[in-house]
């Protein structure tokens, strides 16, 4: 089975902080991808990796960046920690053009 | 521009009473057209991919049909453990990203 998994299930930061979520696949995708999910808008890409150190903007890169230093990592940093990024990130790995597997999400409150 | 609209957004069913989600898309060549389960606070969890008008696919009380225009999620026979969110989403033939409907919350009441 594939296996994603993401380095906290529930995470408290303050306005400011800078912030690491972590992602971690076990079936050597080449494709990952970060989300968040917010009610009432649904799941929204944020960035996406097609290999080793390369990255896309999705539909809401803004006060994101993204690492890619091995293939079965994937990390989501936010420099400056809003209250608006408050909200349930979710990672997702896949083969090329096949279905993606998604983490048990990380649900991040910034106060 | 590539979109995906599910219906309904909620949708309430007595133990047994089958009943249909759909997904509607329209997308610039389709590539495949996923569903998936989630649970509250938890990760979509994948259930089926269909890849061109006609196909089917089964599993237990879930079947998954797929026309050029749209995709219906038949449950039949629901239980209880059914209640979750379904959703839909697309993949064009242009990249890898998958375009997600807005889901469709389904309660099964004993």
């Amino acid at each position: 089975d594939v296996k994603v998994t993401q380095s906290s299930r529930y995470l408290v930061k303050r306005t400011g902080e800078k912030v690491f979520l972590e992602c971690v696949q076990d079936m050597d995708h080449e494709n990952m991808f970060w989300y968040r999910q917010d009610p009432g808008l649904g799941l929204r890409l944020i960035y996406f990796s097609y290999d080793v150190k390369m990255k896309e903007k999705g539909d809401i890169p803004e006060g994101y960046s993204v690492s890619r230093e091995k293939k079965e990592r994937f990390s989501l940093i936010l420099e400056s920690a809003s209250t608006n990024q408050t909200s349930m990130y979710l990672c997702a790995s896949s083969l090329a053009g096949r279905e993606q597997f998604f983490g048990p999400g990380t649900r991040l409150t910034v106060l | 521009e590539d979109q995906v609209t599910q219906s309904p957004e909620a949708l309430r069913l007595q133990e047994g009473e089958s009943s249909s989600l759909n997904c509607s898309y329209t997308v610039s060549g389709l590539r495949g057209l996923f569903w998936y389960r989630q649970d509250p606070g938890k990760g979509p969890e994948f259930l089926f991919t269909l890849y061109s008008a006609g196909e089917e696919k089964e599993k237990e009380r879930l079947k998954a049909t797929l026309t050029k225009k749209e995709s219906f999620l038949h449950i039949t026979a629901p239980k209880p453990e059914d209640s979750a969110t379904y959703l839909c989403a697309v993949q064009a033939n242009q990249g890898g990203k998958l375009i997600f409907g807005q889901g469709t919350e389904l309660s099964v009441k004993p």
